[in-house]
């Protein structure tokens, strides 16, 4: 199956400043990658997301980019803010068996 | 439209006793998963079903086991519960789409905090 790798584990930026998660996956057959956020106590929310076939997403503040070739995708958050504090998932859908695989998870800490 | 409901929010067994999760969707959807999330930790796909009538295992079955008699419906089973079965569970459903065979992002339910003591 996809193995998905997330880094970092934890990041702390100052309000305003951006903010980078990385993640890399093993199957190259895989075409769907969402990114979620889970606040302390919450469940998951889908935030973005990004097909194989797109380089490049974005939703305001936030950014996804995919390189197929090297094939790890990358969240981007700029402008940050205290809201923005909570931990942050990356998957990657499986073509194989259709299922998504995540990320350790980032617990990004954005200071006032 | 609840989306994904789960029942209940939070439950203390003792070891030895038995226990279902309860998860239904309103979507319609045909994929439905449980997972675990530890503290700290990511999430470890349980078991799963594409259908009502199938299952089958993720990462981390033992120790569950899963029914799917309808579409809306996706009990957990926890049997003879231990203190390793502490933690978060999470319920989520997706649907595929049919002109693109691609299984978009999921929706979770609100999570059931389980504690084994």
């Amino acid at each position: 199956g996809e193995n998905v790798e997330q880094h970092p584990s934890t990041l702390s930026v100052q309000e305003g400043d951006s903010a980078v998660i990385k993640c890399t996956y093993s199957d190259s057959a895989s075409n769907y990658f969402p990114w979620y956020k889970q606040e302390l106590g919450k469940r998951p929310q889908l935030i973005i997301d990004i097909r194989s076939n797109v380089g490049e997403k974005k939703d305001q503040r936030i950014a996804v980019t995919l390189n197929k070739t090297a094939k790890h995708f990358s969240l981007h958050i700029t402008e940050t803010q205290p809201e923005d504090s909570a931990v942050y998932f990356c998957a990657a859908r499986g073509k194989a068996d259709n299922k998504f695989y995540f990320g350790s998870g980032t617990k990004l800490n954005v200071k006032p | 439209n609840a989306g994904v409901t789960q029942t209940p929010k939070f439950r203390i067994l003792k070891i030895g006793q038995s226990m279902t999760l309860q998860c239904t969707q309103d979507m319609n959807h045909n994929y439905m998963y449980w997972y675990r999330q530890d503290p700290g930790m990511g999430l470890k796909l349980i078991y799963y079903s594409v259908g009502a009538g199938i299952t089958d295992k993720g990462e981390v079955p033992n120790g569950y086991n899963v029914s799917r008699s309808t579409t809306e419906d996706f009990p957990l089973r926890l049997e003879l519960a231990a203190p390793s079965q502490t933690s978060v569970y999470f319920c989520a459903s997706s649907q595929l789409q049919s002109d693109s065979l691609i299984n978009y992002g999921y929706t979770f339910g609100s999570g059931t905090r389980l504690t084994v003591v």
